[in-house]
């Protein structure tokens, strides 16, 4: 079937600088999609999601782009935090508000050097 | 806030051995899912349940099965285990009523030996 792929499996980021986590998805059927971080140990964490019919969203510290055209999603974490160093997951769904068949992506490694 | 909660954290079971992993989801939530995340893989959907029924299937082996019970809390059994099954597997819940986003348990790491 169709996955959702990223860009860069490992990143690394000085702390206070921003970082940019990627992902590509292949199906354009997909209308929601949620940003996940993942410690070790602990199961994913919800960070973020967005609807097809936006192209941005913000929460505190993280935005979600969203690309339609190239089917591309991007995570945004401002003044990256030692905290923030973990696994994000790209997520996308298909089966329709409030049933969750998610389709993750590979995962990138952010490390955050103090 | 209360999250989702899984049991045990971790099991040990031997090849052929049978497993059972709880899953109590966040209160008010209807819809319960379960993943199965091998070693530096990103999460399978297995199984997801609404209201007590099977909602939708994914790559659940045969030997597996999963129930909800109407306290809404879901058990996922699993029978003739094979080396291959350790991973950690992970509960989460949603609420299709309040269209809430999928929250994620800490999962129960099964190793079989």
């Amino acid at each position: 079937g169709e996955n959702v792929g990223l860009h860069l499996p490992t990143l690394s980021v000085q702390e206070g600088d921003n970082s940019i986590i990627n992902c590509a998805y292949s199906n354009s059927a997909s209308d929601y999609f949620i940003w996940y971080k993942q410690e070790s140990g602990k199961g994913p964490q919800f960070i973020i999601d967005i609807r097809s019919n936006m192209d941005k969203r913000q929460g505190q510290r993280v935005t979600v782009l969203l690309n339609k055209t190239v089917k591309h999603l991007s995570l945004q974490i401002a003044a990256t935090q030692p905290g923030d160093s973990a696994v994000y997951f790209c997520a996308e769904n298909m089966a329709g508000a409030g049933s969750y068949q998610l389709t993750f992506g590979k995962g990138t490694k952010l490390s955050v050097i103090p | 806030a209360a999250g989702v909660i899984q049991s045990p954290r971790h099991l040990i079971k031997e090849k052929r051995e049978t497993a059972t992993l709880k899953c109590y989801p966040i209160p008010r939530h209807d819809t319960v899912y379960w993943y199965q995340q091998g070693p530096g893989q990103d999460p399978q959907f297995l199984i997801s349940f609404y209201e007590k029924m099977q909602s939708d299937k994914g790559s659940i082996p045969d030997r597996f099965s999963a129930q909800q019970f109407s306290d809404y809390h879901s058990e996922l059994n699993m029978s003739s285990l094979e080396l291959g099954d350790s991973a950690l597997y992970f509960c989460a819940s949603s609420s299709k009523t309040y269209n809430s986003p999928l929250h994620f348990g800490n999962g129960t790491r099964l190793t079989v030996t």
